[in-house]
């Protein structure tokens, strides 16, 4: 069955160090997100990519990198330059037009301690 | 400045009533509207959407209704079930931007429902 895994469910980390989280998607997808959700704030776009080898930032993308160096991956580094990095992280993946909807991971819980 | 607004945090309704969430956007090149629904620690899941040709689309118990004069529309859930509480977002495009982010989705902040048995 075709699919967006984000990997692992939950992560903790140090403050300070940089940690990325996995994104793959098997839906052969163009475009694929990131978003961040905290209590109250709704889904937040960090980072987003229409095409391999291109992407561009969303509305909070400081602290943030990513990569799109194959169609189905899209990782995420939470580095530690990031203020806030404690949330749920989620991926998710469309046709690239807004009627194809998106398709989203199942979210990852990053903790930094 | 919130492009998509929901602005009821939370709606709490009986089981068998009617469920009505509202959504009001202020971009009026935005013409295609989603609804998502989220579990807790669960990635959202596509529930409905509406074209901006149309003033409502209807799926089993889900109907959305769209008023483009109003920059308005609402998802209705009728009737409702306690399997329904969740977080709903709503969520509009602008599908003729080709300034590079034709597709990308812009999300309101989401309403909790909770259904009572």
């Amino acid at each position: 069955d075709g699919g967006i895994t984000q990997s692992p469910k939950y992560l903790f980390r140090k403050e300070g160090q940089n940690v990325t989280l996995s994104c793959e998607q098997n839906l052969n997808h163009d475009a694929m997100y990131w978003y961040r959700q905290d209590p109250g704030q709704g889904l937040r776009l960090i980072y987003y990519s229409q095409i391999v080898n291109d992407f561009q930032k969303g509305d909070i993308a400081e602290g943030y990198s990513v990569s799109r160096e194959k169609k189905e991956s899209f990782p995420l580094t939470v580095t530690s330059a990031q203020k806030n990095p404690t949330a749920f992280y989620l991926c998710a993946s469309s046709i690239g037009r807004a009627d194809g909807g998106y398709t989203f991971g199942s979210g990852t819980r990053l903790t930094v301690v | 400045d919130q492009q998509v607004k929901q602005n009821s945090p939370s709606l709490s309704v009986q089981e068998g009533r009617i469920s009505i969430l509202n959504c009001d956007y202020t971009n009026s090149m935005f013409d295609y509207f989603l609804w998502y629904k989220k579990y807790p620690a669960e990635g959202p899941t596509f529930l409905i959407s509406i074209s901006s040709i149309k003033d409502k689309n209807e799926d089993g118990r889900f109907t959305v209704f769209l008023n483009k004069s109003a920059k308005h529309l609402s998802l209705h859930i009728v009737p409702s079930q306690p399997g329904d509480s969740a977080v709903y977002f709503c969520a509009a495009s602008d599908t003729m931007n080709y300034g590079g982010s034709q597709g990308n989705l812009i999300f309101g902040k989401g309403t909790k429902l909770s259904v009572k048995p």
